[in-house]
């Protein structure tokens, strides 16, 4: 099986200005997480996608956006982009049917934010 | 809210050597998932090894092994036969037990150098 793709892997943008992230869960996956990683906050959990409804959501401001499409592909929006939103930018798929089954991470996409 | 630390920022071993990284976490639910990823320089994160707090014996997986003290809320990751691939950073993950609950909360990482 393919594993888990983002695109794009890297991105440069200015203050203010918006960004749209993509992920690409395993085949048959239907769970996508997203997080946000930075050397000074560490790995923090975004939110969470199952069968297109946001299951889960951590303590990011409504700047931050997602939503899953039919194919359980994801989508993560940042608008009105900061410098402090440089990172990298994680998801994990998963089954989405609980219990102790592994998520699965992508490469991340490593955005900059200028 | 649930917290994990990681005490260890960085550690380092020799090659073929054995090295425990250290995890505690806070929570007051008494079903949850425990993780160990590892995270190579400008690689995919990718999962180690899993304990399911119910459970009492100790996770192991070829190399990787866990010490699970679930009263002390331990949860420290063994690495024998140190290998240089080995070397990456390492991150404790907590999980809620809870059917729909996806969150991992994870711990700042350690990071280890394996010495040739």
């Amino acid at each position: 099986k393919a594993g888990v793709t983002q695109t794009p892997r890297y991105l440069i943008k200015t203050r203010g200005q918006q960004v749209t992230l993509s992920c690409s869960p395993i085949s048959g996956h239907r769970s996508v997480s997203w997080y946000q990683q930075t050397p000074g906050q560490g790995l923090q959990f975004l939110f969470e996608y199952f069968s297109e409804t946001q299951r889960n959501k951590g303590n990011f401001p409504g700047r931050f956006s997602g939503r899953q499409f039919s194919n359980s592909r994801s989508e993560m929006n940042v608008s009105t982009l900061e410098l402090g939103d440089s990172a990298l930018y994680l998801c994990a798929s998963s089954s989405g049917t609980g219990g102790k089954e592994t998520q699965y991470f992508g490469p991340g996409t490593r955005l900059l934010v200028l | 809210a649930q917290t994990v630390t990681q005490s260890q920022p960085e550690m380092s071993v020799q090659e073929a050597e054995t090295v425990t990284l250290s995890c505690t976490y806070d929570t007051s639910e008494s079903d949850y998932y425990l993780f160990w990823y590892k995270q190579p320089p400008s690689r995919q994160m990718i999962l180690v090894i899993r304990q399911e707090a119910y459970k009492q014996q100790n996770a192991t997986e070829n190399r990787f092994s866990v010490n699970f003290q679930k009263a002390a809320k331990s949860f420290s990751l063994k690495i024998s036969d140190s290998q240089l691939g080995d070397a990456a950073m390492y991150f404790c993950a907590y999980r809620s037990g809870g059917g729909s609950n996806y969150k991992l909360t994870f711990g700042k990482g350690t990071l280890l150098t394996v010495n040739p």
